[in-house]
């Protein structure tokens, strides 16, 4: 059984670029949850997707959007970068929405 | 609204017992617990739902106190791979925030030999 896995593990973007980061989820596990991490910080929830749909949001932008695949593979796409989007990014899989989420490796993004 | 946990830091000398405490101002559903080392992944510790349970894992345990809204991490005889940064991840039920977690500012626990 394979865990989450993420890519890329680090990215360096300009400010007003465009990102796109991947997650794949634990085997068996319909759900994934987008977490932003800043330095020092834990992890704020960004969104959460459920058989392809999304099923909960947290207070970021429509800048930060996303989309599950039929397989529950997961992206996260960021438009127009800005400097305060440097952070770690985690996506978490789950078995079921509101159970135990596990945590990927992260991607670290740094916005110049 | 982010629940708030209590030391900030800790410092233990190996088989020493620390308590990390989790308090919100809203109804809790859950409380989940991460233990993360610097640049890895939170890892799972354990979940615990709306009852007053508690659990027990070797030797780190938590209580959730759905009254007074708070949760206790309780790590006995600690060792050196106990260190890193504890998370307590707060779910609500019901309603668009489900599967949500909110995670408090962190608990830096050391150990020393």
């Amino acid at each position: 059984e394979t865990g989450v896995t993420q890519s890329p593990t680090h990215l360096i973007k300009t400010r007003g670029q465009q990102v796109t980061l991947r997650c794949s989820s634990q085997s068996g596990h319909n759900t994934v949850s987008w977490y932003q991490q800043a330095l020092g910080q834990g992890p704020q929830f960004i969104f959460q997707y459920y058989r392809e749909e999304e099923n909960g949001r947290g207070n970021f932008p429509p800048r930060f959007s996303g989309l599950q695949f039929p397989n529950y593979s997961s992206e996260l796409n960021v438009n127009a970068l800005e400097l305060d989007d440097s952070a770690l990014y985690l996506c978490a899989s789950s078995l079921i929405s509101g159970e135990t989420q596990y945590f990927g490796p992260g991607t670290r993004l740094l916005v110049l | 609204q982010q629940p708030v946990q209590s030391p900030q830091a800790v410092i233990l000398r190996e088989g020493e017992d620390a308590v990390i405490n989790c308090s919100s101002s809203k109804a809790l559903y859950s409380v989940h617990w991460y233990r993360q080392k610097h640049g890895e992944a939170p890892v799972f510790l354990m979940i615990l739902l709306k009852g007053g349970e508690q659990k027990g894992h070797e030797k780190i345990s938590a209580s959730f106190n759905e009254k007074k809204q708070q949760s206790s991490l309780y790590l006995t005889a600690s060792q050196l791979s106990y260190s890193g940064t504890y998370f307590c991840g707060t779910g609500n039920a019901g309603g668009t925030s489900y599967g949500k977690l909110t995670f408090g500012q962190g608990t830096i626990l050391t150990v020393h030999p």
